[in-house]
């Protein structure tokens, strides 16, 4: 069964920075893995999708990499802005392509002025 | 990228009662997903929702509960029956437009049972 772990939970960082978000999974069998970030009570909003022949993707100042035979995927923010705060969300696709995504508990990030 | 229109935003409800949430989709696509995100947790699939055929669900989750309707290609109902408390949550569609492409959500619909 697939399990997707999303560290750290929290994380609280002056504007500026950059900073990683990882994630990690138990089977390296899938499809292609996607980043989204949630604010409070709102939908996702897709960050960026990477399939599972790929490496990475970029997108502005966001760069995700996947590394399917250790199960591990990354998000780097670059210069993060107060504007970043969200709760960011990992979802892996299974191999099956099946359309069930399992997603990670996410990362809250907070970006300080 | 296709543009979901989800209704209502969010809802308070009594408990014993029943609410339709919409999503309206601006392209055909063959099946939509439905989520549930329980406070402070990640979001669990409800069911799959094809076009012309019975939804299909997920363990832990029962038509009678969760009746799905899917009349056409581009439009999908989730009802939530018979609330009760534990059924406050954010509920999510979700799609996307073929098997290389990322998935795509509505903006959520907030429900409170009271």
């Amino acid at each position: 069964k697939q399990e997707v772990t999303q560290i750290p939970a929290a994380l609280s960082v002056p504007e500026g920075e950059n900073l990683v978000l990882n994630c990690s999974f138990t089977d390296s069998a899938i499809y292609n893995l996607q980043w989204f970030r949630q604010d409070p009570g709102k939908g996702l909003t897709s960050l960026l999708l990477i399939q599972s022949s790929q490496r990475e993707q970029t997108s502005g100042r966001l760069n995700a990499s996947l590394d399917k035979s250790s199960g591990r995927s990354t998000l780097y923010i670059a210069a993060s802005q107060p504007g970043d705060s969200a709760t960011y969300l990992c979802a892996v696709g299974p191999s099956s392509n099946t359309g069930k995504l399992i997603f990670g508990q996410g990362t809250t990030l907070q970006v300080k002025p | 990228s296709a543009v979901i229109s989800q209704k209502p935003s969010r809802d308070i409800c009594q408990r014993g009662t029943s609410l339709t949430i919409q999503c309206q989709v601006d392209s055909q696509v063959t099946m939509m997903f439905w989520y549930r995100q329980q406070p402070g947790q990640s979001l669990t699939l409800i069911a799959t929702a094809n076009q012309g055929s019975e939804a299909t669900y997920e363990s832990g989750f029962v038509i009678d509960k969760f009746p799905i309707s899917r009349p056409n290609l581009t439009f999908s109902t989730l009802t939530v029956s018979n609330m009760s408390p534990e059924d406050s949550s954010i509920y999510l569609c979700s799609l996307r437009l073929g098997q290389d492409y990322g998935y795509t959500f509505g903006s959520g619909t907030r429900l409170t049972v009271v």
